[in-house]
This record gives structure tokens, C-alpha cells and sequence, in this order.
């Protein structure tokens, strides 16, 4: 069936780049969405990017897309403190249904 | 705006008590969804619905049961706790946007333990 892995820790330093890795497995998948969650908080989208598009970028975050690896990557440029969290890489299964399958999450350290 | 709310926030229960978990949107949103998140195993879905009236079996349906009677109003039951159960339980909520992007709004969580 589908599945979505993902590395479960990711320590950096304040100011360097950070690079979350995923990969999934249903090549059909139409969406592939990555969502920060805080401590003790549900989970907020951060980006999603069509299964036909290479990259996209939005502020300090940039979504890389290799879809014949099946492997997507969020980088987070200057990574503070407050970025902090838990990263969830999901991709989209089933049409119209909306549902999705989520990796186990990166904890994301930031160190000062 | 409230976005997607959860009660309650926490609730301990015995084996054998039953109790039901409710999400509420105020977004119009067609779909809804209840996960489970355990440690190291990301959220999976227990039951979800496509709109109102209507429910389905996701990826863990066992020992739950749901509810769609309003479209904004999506209900969990677990009519007989087990400790297995013990989880965080988070409601999500999506509309079909832009080339039927499903961007999914998560609520804040319900903390459930089981003795």
C-alpha cells in the first residue's frame, strides 16, 4: 500500500539551512504537502506543490520535487529558533476524497 | 473565524467506558477526517467523511465509530475504551480548492489516556 518515510531527527544550528527529506511511494499522487507542528499544537500547512512542478519556493522555504525518485525535500533558509517543530511530509491518495497518508514527522532541532 | 475546534482537551477513562470525541468547523468545509497520533508513527486515519451524511473507514477504524449529522459537526465515539486507545486525537477539515488541492485545517487535539 502507500506509505510516506521520513528521517525522524534533524538537529542545525541558528542561521543555517536545514533540508527535511521524504519519500512516498504512490506515483499517482497529485499533491504532496508539508506540515509544521508546534509542541502541544495540531499541525498547519506550510506548502503543498503539484506532483507536476519541479520546485517551489515561498519565503524562506523551498519544496524540491523528484518525481521519478519519488522523493520530495522542504529546506528551510535561515533557520531560527521558533522553526522548532515537528515536519510532516503528506501526499495526497484517492480521488475525491481529500484524504492523505503522512510520514512520521522530523523533529526539528534548532540549536542557539 | 474559529477554524476547527475539539472537545475536550483531555479526558482520562477506564477500560470499558465509552465517551464521544466532537470536532466543529465553521469553514463550510464538505470533507473531515479524525486521526490518531502515536509516537513515532505520524497521524494515521481512523474515519473520515465526504460530506454530510455520510461516513468512511480509513486506515484504522477499529473500536471507533463516527457521526455526520451536521455538515460543520463531526463526531467521535469509542463506545468501549481499551488502553490501546490511548493516543492523541486530532479532527481535520478540507474543501476541494484549486486543481483539488485538499489543503487540510487540523484542530488543536484531544489528549486521551485509558487505565
Amino acid at each position: 500500500g502507500e506509505d510516506v518515510e521520513q528521517s525522524l531527527f534533524l538537529s542545525v544550528r541558528e542561521g543555517d539551512s536545514s533540508v527535511i527529506n521524504c519519500t512516498y511511494t504512490d506515483s499517482s499522487s497529485t499533491y504532496l504537502y508539508w506540515y509544521k507542528q508546534e509542541p502541544g499544537a495540531g499541525l498547519q500547512l506550510l506548502t503543498y506543490i503539484f506532483s507536476n512542478m519541479d520546485m517551489k519556493q515561498d519565503q524562506r522555504l523551498t519544496v524540491l520535487l523528484n518525481k521519478k525518485d519519488k522523493h520530495l525535500s522542504l529546506r528551510i533558509a535561515d533557520t531560527q529558533t521558533g522553526d522548532s517543530a515537528i515536519y510532516f511530509c503528506a501526499e495526497s491518495i484517492g480521488s475525491n476524497t481529500g484524504k492523505l497518508i503522512f510520514g512520521q514527522g522530523t523533529t526539528l532541532q534548532v540549536k542557539p | 473565524n474559529a477554524g476547527v475546534t475539539q472537545t475536550p482537551k483531555f479526558r482520562v477513562l477506564k477500560t470499558g467506558q465509552s465517551m464521544t470525541l466532537l470536532c466543529a468547523q465553521d469553514m463550510n468545509h464538505e470533507y473531515m477526517y479524525w486521526y490518531r497520533q502515536d509516537p513515532g508513527m505520524g497521524l494515521r486515519l481512523i474515519h473520515y467523511s465526504v460530506g454530510e451524511g455520510t461516513t468512511a473507514k480509513g486506515e484504522v477504524p477499529d473500536g471507533y465509530n463516527v457521526s455526520r449529522l451536521k455538515k460543520q459537526n463531526f463526531l467521535l465515539g469509542l463506545e468501549s475504551a481499551a488502553p490501546s486507545q490511548t493516543s492523541v486525537y486530532f479532527c481535520a477539515s478540507s474543501y476541494s480548492g484549486q486543481g483539488n488541492s485538499y489543503e487540510q485545517y487540523f484542530g488543536p487535539g484531544t489528549r486521551l489516556t485509558v487505565t
